[in-house]
């Protein structure tokens, strides 16, 4: 299979509250990205850490990555309504093919 | 602003028909650029790598006389789903990569009668 692994598959959170989600891949990986997808639209690139950091923010978002894991999580801080969304890791390989998971359906509760 | 676009964004055609995709590079110039697919809630799949003045290599399982794809210039490559059925019936999104990032299009929601 192309795909990596991310869990939860769905997460309903109160507005206000941090979210974390989790991917895991395969195999050896120059870098690992996050992004959003608003239901039925487009791509937004959120992040992108490469293979030999560790963590890395951006705004609300904090990205890890463990390559002896094969792991990488996303944390939304302070999370609110607009973080509605599909969140998506995607690995990227020395073939530099983009292949990503089966994300995480982000709810966040009012 | 839109590095990469895709035209039509949406479609909607009768069973049989053939329907062109088409994903233009607007800022670079791509000799490589990639087709997903994506249904309902379900996450996007490589279809194939399209690579410009060659044949574009198929992921395992995507029949390459289904889904043609032409990459005749730098910045233009296009996806024919021939023959559509309802079972292609999705969302299909193209990408360029430029250094380490990757540029996605907008996305074609093609719907077949």
């Amino acid at each position: 299979s192309q795909q990596g692994e991310e869990d939860p598959q769905a997460l309903s959170i109160q507005e206000g509250e941090n979210a974390t989600m989790n991917c895991s891949y395969k195999t050896s990986i120059n870098n690992l990205q996050w992004y959003r997808q608003n239901s039925g639209r487009g791509l937004v690139h959120l992040i992108l850490i490469r293979s030999n950091e560790r963590e890395k923010h951006s705004g609300r978002l904090r990205v890890t990555l463990d390559t002896s894991k094969k792991s990488s999580s996303l944390l939304i801080t302070a999370s609110r309504a607009a973080d509605t969304a599909s969140y998506f890791c995607a690995t990227d390989y020395r073939d530099d093919k983009i292949i990503f998971g089966k994300g995480t359906r982000l709810h966040i509760l009012p | 602003g839109a590095v990469v676009s895709q035209h039509p964004s949406w479609v909607i055609c009768k069973s049989g028909t053939s329907v062109k995709i088409e994903c233009r590079s607007l800022d670079f110039q791509a000799t490589t650029m990639f087709w997903y697919r994506q249904f309902p809630k379900q996450s996007l799949m490589l279809m194939a790598t399209s690579n410009e003045g060659s044949k574009a290599t198929y992921e395992q399982g995507v029949e390459k006389d289904k889904f043609l794809i032409n990459h005749a210039s730098l910045t233009l490559s296009t996806l024919t789903v021939t023959s559509a059925h309802p079972e292609d019936s999705s969302f299909y999104i193209c990408s360029e990569r430029v250094a380490d990032t990757q540029y996605f299009g907008p996305g074609t929601r093609l719907t077949v009668l």
